[in-house]
Order: structure tokens, then C-alpha cells, then sequence
């Protein structure tokens, strides 16, 4: 099943502690992105990748990490985590480029204490 | 319709009914556009997209129309259904772009 799996769902964490949010896709799709998505917000980008080894940032990128050194990987790194990053993220993928209909996760729900 | 701000638009219609849940986009260049759909706990659902060069776009009971002259795109669910409920999302983009925006959404609740 064409899928785009992200780990955890749901992680309740402390300021300052490192975490990772990993996100796999099985399309073999070049583009992959990360949003946060916030009440009344929508989904703002955080950083996309157009292919391995490229990324850039997106809307929101301040406080966040990322790393595209398989096709199929695309983790979101938040070094010193603090509370304002609290929020419900989404990673997505698309076949080529950015601007065709994107595949997303079912989302992880952090919680930065 | 959608807006920034801290609001989610609502909107509630009887089971069977008809929907329009309307999107006002801000770029001018872009040239196409995609619905979304959101259940809870769930991302978002591709439902139908719609290129510049048309004005209307149908698949199995949705419809969605575009308004280039006003910057507005909607769309229609025909015969509601209570596995309508979520939120609707409207984004745009444009030929050579490297993102989709997206709007606020808009949560649908069908009434039994």
C-alpha cells in the first residue's frame, strides 16, 4: 500500500531535549515536505526536499532540522525543542515537484513541555 | 469561506443535502489548484484539483469551480453524507513553484 508513515504519532517531551520525527515513504517520490499545522494557521511549510541531499526551507524553518540522505527518509530534527513548537506535524511527498498533489502522513502530535 | 485568523469557518448541513464550501486564493499566478480532505486524526486526503485553463471539474459527487476574474474557487459535495464531516482545505500553486499553499480550512458537519 502507497504510504507515507510517520514515528512517533504522539510524543510529550521537555524543553531542551533533542527529538526526532522520522517520515519513510514506499513511492519512490523525489519531493518530501514538512509542515505544522496550528489552530486557525492551516498547514505552514517548515522545509522540503526536491530530491537527496537537496533541501531548502519553507515558510517556517526557524528551530528546525532536516536531512534527506535517502530517497525514501526525511526526518525533522528539533535540536533544543521549546514550547511554541508544540503542534500537530505533517510530512508529506509528491512524485516530482512541489506543485502536484501531495501524499501525507496521518501526522505526530507533539507536545514540548 | 476561509480566512487567516483564529476562527475555523463552520459549516453544517442536513444529511442529503447539497455542500459548497468556497476558498478566495491571493496569487494571481497560480495556476492550479487541489481540495483537500481532513479527517480527524488523520493528514490530508487529495479529493479533486483544477488547472487555470478550466473553469469547472467534476468527479464522483464533487465539483469544483474556479473564478479567475475574482480569485475563487469552491467546492460543491453533492448528497451529503455524515462521512462528509471534516476539515476542507484549499491550496494553490503555480507552474514552476516549489510549494503548495494552503488556506485555513473550512469544518463540514453533516447533521443525521
Amino acid at each position: 500500500e502507497a504510504q507515507v508513515t510517520q514515528n512517533p504519532r504522539y510524543l510529550i517531551t521537555v524543553t531542551g531535549k533533542k527529538l526526532t520525527v522520522t517520515c519513510s515513504q514506499n513511492m519512490n517520490h523525489e519531493y518530501m515536505s514538512w509542515y505544522r499545522q496550528d489552530p486557525g494557521l492551516g498547514l505552514r511549510q517548515i522545509y522540503y526536499s526536491m530530491n537527496v541531499e537537496v533541501t531548502d526551507k519553507g515558510d517556517v524553518p526557524e528551530g528546525y532540522k532536516v536531512s534527506r540522505k535517502e530517497k525514501r527518509n526525511f526526518p525533522l530534527i528539533l535540536e533544543s525543542p521549546s514550547p511554541n513548537q508544540t503542534s500537530l506535524y505533517f510530512c508529506a511527498s509528491s512524485p516530482g515537484t512541489g506543485n502536484q498533489p501531495q501524499h501525507f502522513g496521518d501526522g505526530t502530535r507533539l507536545s514540548i513541555l | 469561506g476561509e480566512s487567516v485568523g483564529l476562527h475555523l469557518p463552520t459549516l453544517s448541513v442536513q444529511e442529503g443535502d447539497n455542500s459548497i464550501i468556497n476558498c478566495a486564493y491571493s496569487n494571481s499566478a497560480s495556476d492550479y489548484f487541489i481540495w483537500y480532505k481532513q479527517e480527524s486524526g488523520k493528514g490530508p486526503q487529495f479529493i479533486i484539483d483544477i488547472r487555470s485553463n478550466m473553469d469547472k471539474r467534476q468527479g464522483q459527487r464533487v465539483t469544483v469551480l474556479l473564478n479567475k476574474t475574482v480569485k475563487h474557487l469552491s467546492l460543491q459535495i453533492a448528497a451529503t453524507q455524515p462521512g462528509d464531516s471534516a476539515v476542507y482545505f484549499c491550496a494553490e500553486t503555480s507552474t514552476g513553484a516549489n510549494n503548495l499553499f494552503f488556506g485555513t480550512g473550512t469544518r463540514l458537519t453533516v447533521i443525521p
